[in-house]
C-alpha cells in the first residue's frame, strides 16, 4: 500500500490564481481530512469528509472547497490565491471516526503564495 | 476557545537521559489525547494514545494524563539523538459530533545531543 499520497510536492502560486491540492489514499479509509501548517504552529483542521459524497468545515476553511466524489480521493481547492494561504498542507485519513482512531499522513505540500 | 498549549522549547537533554515533554488543555471534557512526532520537512506520524488518567507505556515511551489538571505528558527514556524532532500533542475536543476533529498544539522541538 502506498498509503496517502499528496501532489503536487512544492508549488508557488502568484495571489489570483486557483489550484487543486490532490490526495488519494488506498487503504479504503472513510474518513479523510486536511490541514494547514504554518511555520512554528500546530495544524490546523481545514476541511474533513466522512465518506463519499459527505464533507464539513473544520477550524479554518475560508479560502478552501472541497468535494469527494470516491473513498479514494480528497482534493482541496484553492480559487483566489492569497499570502495567508501560504503553508504546509497535509491530508490524511482514518478508518473510522471512533475517537482515538489513528490519523495516517500524507508527506504534504508545501505552498508558497507570492 | 479550543486551546492545546505546548512550550515550544528547544528541550535539550543528553543521550541516555529522560525527555519530559509537557501539554495543557483548554476543553475540560476532552476524552482522547495523541502524540505525534514531526521530523524537520516530514508529515506527522503518531507515537502515543492514552485515554484514561494513569500512565500508558510504550517501550521507551510513557505517556501520562490527569484529566482534573488537563494535563498530559510524554516521558521518553534513554533518549537517543534519533528522537530529535518536534513533538505535537493532539487532543480530540467534547461536541466533536463524534468525529476525530483534532486540535494540535504547536509542538515541542527536542534535541538529543551525544
Amino acid at each position: 500500500n502506498a498509503g496517502v499520497t499528496q501532489t503536487p510536492k512544492f508549488r508557488i502560486l502568484k495571489i489570483g490564481q486557483s489550484m487543486t491540492l490532490q490526495c488519494t489514499q488506498d487503504m479504503n479509509h472513510n474518513y479523510m481530512y486536511w490541514y494547514r501548517q504554518d511555520p512554528g504552529m500546530g495544524l490546523k483542521l481545514i476541511y474533513y469528509s466522512v465518506g463519499a459524497g459527505i464533507t464539513d468545515k473544520g477550524e479554518v476553511p475560508n479560502g478552501y472547497n472541497v468535494s469527494r466524489s470516491t473513498t479514494e480521493d480528497f482534493p482541496l481547492r484553492l480559487e483566489l490565491a492569497a499570502p495567508s494561504q501560504t503553508s504546509v498542507y497535509f491530508c490524511a485519513s482514518s478508518y473510522s471516526s471512533r475517537s482515538g482512531d489513528e490519523q495516517f499522513f500524507g508527506p504534504g505540500t508545501r505552498l508558497t503564495v507570492l | 476557545q479550543k486551546e492545546v498549549e505546548q512550550n515550544s522549547g528547544p528541550l535539550s537533554v543528553p543521550e541516555g537521559a529522560i525527555a519530559s515533554l509537557n501539554c495543557t488543555y483548554s476543553d475540560r471534557g476532552s476524552q482522547s489525547f495523541f502524540w505525534y512526532r514531526q521530523y524537520s520537512g516530514k508529515s506527522p506520524e503518531l507515537i502515543m494514545s492514552i485515554y484514561s488518567n494513569g500512565d500508558k507505556e510504550d517501550g521507551r515511551f510513557t505517556a501520562q494524563l490527569n484529566k482534573a489538571s488537563q494535563y498530559v505528558s510524554l516521558l521518553i527514556r534513554d533518549s537517543q539523538p534519533s528522537d530529535s524532532a518536534t513533538y505535537l500533542c493532539a487532543v480530540n475536543p467534547p461536541f466533536s459530533g463524534g468525529y476525530n476533529k483534532l486540535i494540535f498544539g504547536a509542538g515541542t522541538r527536542l534535541a538529543v545531543h551525544p
